[in-house]
């Protein structure tokens, strides 16, 4: 089993419509979760950290629910822009912080 | 301004013919960390640096080497390139150990021929 689960999309959509991406993962010690966008044949760039109270930025809305190892991305109102992969990533403290990434879920925005 | 600069940002290198990626950093960070993503894959943790100490992950193929001579400065070196070492390489760095945020470079697309 993957620690970090993600459905690889591509979630086609509209500009303007709401799009949501899911994550699961494995080991119930992980301690910090985050969400990566990776555009094509780019590095990744962190997008937002996830809270257990959940947080907001702009049109991005994250949320985690550490009982079911569950990680959420809500997008409002999608631009051309979003379009991209969106990696789910936690963390693990095995003497250092380390990251452990999903495989992303491709997003496609469409006019 | 670049933060995180790996050169080339395209390497192509014959199946056997050993070949060396450079990453550099401007912000002073002390770990360094080399990541292989594959396509469609996830970024592979290889090793990182805290400072000098060289800390490798248990599944790295031995054909992957890294230096760290001062701490802007740190490479990746393949011995022997084979076909499914094609991919892309990615450094990043974080300013101590336990920060979560890592700050990638655009990564260096390596090609076996």
């Amino acid at each position: 089993r993957k620690e970090v689960e993600q459905d690889p999309g591509p979630f086609n959509v509209p500009e303007g419509a709401t799009v949501a991406f899911n994550c699961t993962y494995s080991n119930s010690a992980s301690q910090s979760f985050f969400w990566y966008r990776q555009d094509c044949r780019k590095e990744p760039k962190l997008l937002m950290s996830v809270y257990s109270s959940g947080n907001e930025d702009g049109r991005f809305t994250a949320q985690l629910n550490r009982a079911s190892q569950y990680i959420s991305l809500l997008i409002r109102d999608s631009k051309l822009s979003d379009s991209a992969t969106y990696l789910c990533v936690v963390t693990l403290n095995t003497g250092f912080q380390k990251l452990v990434f999903g495989t992303g879920t491709r997003l496609l925005v469409s006019p | 301004d670049a933060m995180v600069i790996q050169n080339p940002r395209y390497q192509v290198t014959q199946f056997g013919k050993p070949v060396t990626l450079s990453c550099s950093q401007t912000l002073n960070h002390n770990v360094m960390y080399w990541y292989q993503q594959k396509s469609s894959q996830a970024p592979k943790l290889l090793f990182h640096y805290y400072d000098k100490d060289f800390n490798n992950e248990a599944d790295t193929p031995d054909n992957f080497q890294s230096r760290r001579p001062n701490t802007s400065f740190c490479f990746l070196d393949i011995r022997s390139p084979g076909l499914g070492d094609a991919a892309m390489y990615l450094c990043a760095t974080t300013e101590v150990q336990g920060a979560q945020e890592q700050y990638f470079g655009p990564g260096t697309r390596l090609t076996v021929t």
